[in-house]
């Protein structure tokens, strides 16, 4: 199963509205998860279940989507969000990730 | 608290191999998957394979194609990642992270990842 991502990168300032989006090459019913990372250091769950806000993780960040369309949204942008965004799918082996989101900051 | 810390990374010349650890704590490591996940420098995530809690494994058999095999001693809370017939795009950091059931296999802890460098 491919994972597209879009934007591939985005600029945005602190406050702002920010949507990403992932998209499945063929239905992954929920099977969904989005993680952040920032340079040097490992991935941090943010979401799974397409929308289930992992444990910790600030409710500015939210997930939706089912089948093959996918968005993440953080409802107003932190100086610690900047970051990369990847989604994946844990539908089917392999669980493949999609190739990332950029956002920094305008 | 959940600890897991990768080791056994370096240099190795292609065609060479590689045994990758991964030491667990703060968690009943047996019931609990493991993935491996790798990053080559400057790129996105890619992933290698999963070894689940009743020790079912799974590869990205695209990239690792045999080459590859992942186990586990639940006696030693250690996952375990060898690596056969390395090339140079196997280069790469190896995180590995905990999946669990209650997570629908996601990755909710993560090692501070090993790299791998496969140069003459």
């Amino acid at each position: 199963i491919q994972l597209t991502q879009s934007p591939s990168s985005l600029s945005a300032s602190v406050g702002d509205r920010v949507t990403l989006t992932c998209r499945a090459s063929t239905g992954i019913s929920s099977h969904l998860a989005w993680y952040q990372q920032k340079p040097g250091k490992a991935p941090k769950l943010l979401i799974y279940g397409a929308s289930i806000l992992q444990s910790g993780v600030p409710s500015s960040f939210s997930g939706s989507g089912f089948g093959t369309e996918f968005t993440l949204t953080i409802s107003s942008l932190q100086p610690e969000d900047f970051a990369t965004y990847y989604c994946q799918q844990l539908n089917s082996y392999p669980f493949t990730f999609g190739p990332g989101t950029k956002v920094d900051i305008k | 608290q959940v600890h897991l810390v990768e080791s056994g990374g370096g240099v190795v010349q292609p065609g060479g191999s590689l045994r990758l650890f991964c030491e667990a704590s703060g968690f009943s490591f047996r019931n609990y998957a493991l993935h491996w996940v790798r990053q080559a420098p400057g790129k996105g995530l890619e992933w290698v394979g999963f070894i689940r809690y009743d020790g079912r494994i799974e590869y990205n058999t695209d990239s690792v194609r045999g080459r590859f095999t992942i186990s586990r001693d639940n006696s030693k809370n250690t996952l375990y990642l060898e690596m056969n017939t390395l090339t140079e795009l196997d280069t790469a950091v190896y995180y590995c992270a905990r999946g669990g059931s209650n997570t629908w296999w996601a990755g909710d802890y993560w090692g501070q990842g090993t790299l791998v460098t496969v140069s003459s």
